[in-house]
């Protein structure tokens, strides 16, 4: 079974500044899928980003990227710019690929919660 | 985009009665949807695999009894929390993904919180 932690429950950052959340994972498949999804108060969960294992480069989007680690399983989110809007539980998130891509639910960590101050 | 709708956002109902909560695919038909369970402040775990036209695959330690599941369209599918009691009270979100190239993300519906009174 597949495990993914988080570290980090909560963090503070400056807006304007740049934070990296951290997220470790433990698996034996070899092809996988990562996620960050953001959870506002609304509870509406809300992707970030997405990681292909196969996929040597990191992901970005916009003011979010990730460090993506394979061999030692890691996969941070880093957060530039930080806005008050990106206020929110951050969680971590693996699916297997090993029956195609939709096939398999997610395995979360137990999320960071991420305060902006302003 | 991909869209999942989750109905009753909060439901109130009192202890030893069943709650139907339905997800809807409002713009993919979606053969696998999953539905989580997530406690206050705590991370979203996952209890169960709803497959349209066969019985859902539970998780380890979720009794099939107690979450009826049932898939019988390609955009519905529902969860009844049978002969509910306080200690289902919870968040539970159900999420399903789009054929093709977006189906290894994810879709959320808005989440629906049960209270058992």
């Amino acid at each position: 079974a597949q495990t993914v932690t988080q570290s980090q429950p909560e963090m503070s950052v400056q807006e304007a500044e740049t934070v990296t959340l951290s997220c470790t994972y433990d698996t034996s498949e070899s092809d996988y899928y990562l996620f960050w999804y953001k959870q506002p108060p609304s509870r509406q969960m809300i992707l970030v980003i997405r990681q292909e294992a196969y996929k040597q480069q990191n992901a970005t989007e916009n003011r979010f990227s990730v460090n993506f680690q394979k061999a030692a399983k890691s996969f941070s989110l880093k957060i530039s710019d930080s806005q008050l809007g990106d206020a929110a539980m951050y969680f971590c998130a693996y699916r297997s690929a090993f029956r195609g891509g939709g096939a398999d639910g997610l395995t979360f960590g137990k999320g960071t919660h991420l305060i902006i101050q302003p | 985009g991909a869209v999942v709708s989750q109905h009753p956002s909060r439901v109130i109902c009192k202890s030893g009665t069943s709650v139907k909560i339905e997800c809807r695919s409002l713009d993919f038909q979606a053969t696998t949807m999953f539905w989580y369970r997530q406690f206050p402040k705590q991370s979203l775990m996952l209890m169960a695999t709803s497959n349209e036209g066969s019985k859902a695959t539970y998780e380890q330690g979720v009794e099939k009894d107690k979450f009826l599941i049932n898939h019988a369209s390609l955009t519905l599918s529902t969860l009844t929390v049978t002969s509910a009691h306080p200690e289902d009270s919870s968040f539970y979100i159900c999420s399903a993904s789009p054929p093709g190239a977006m189906n290894t993300e994810a879709f959320f519906g808005q989440g629906t919180r049960l209270t058992v009174v």
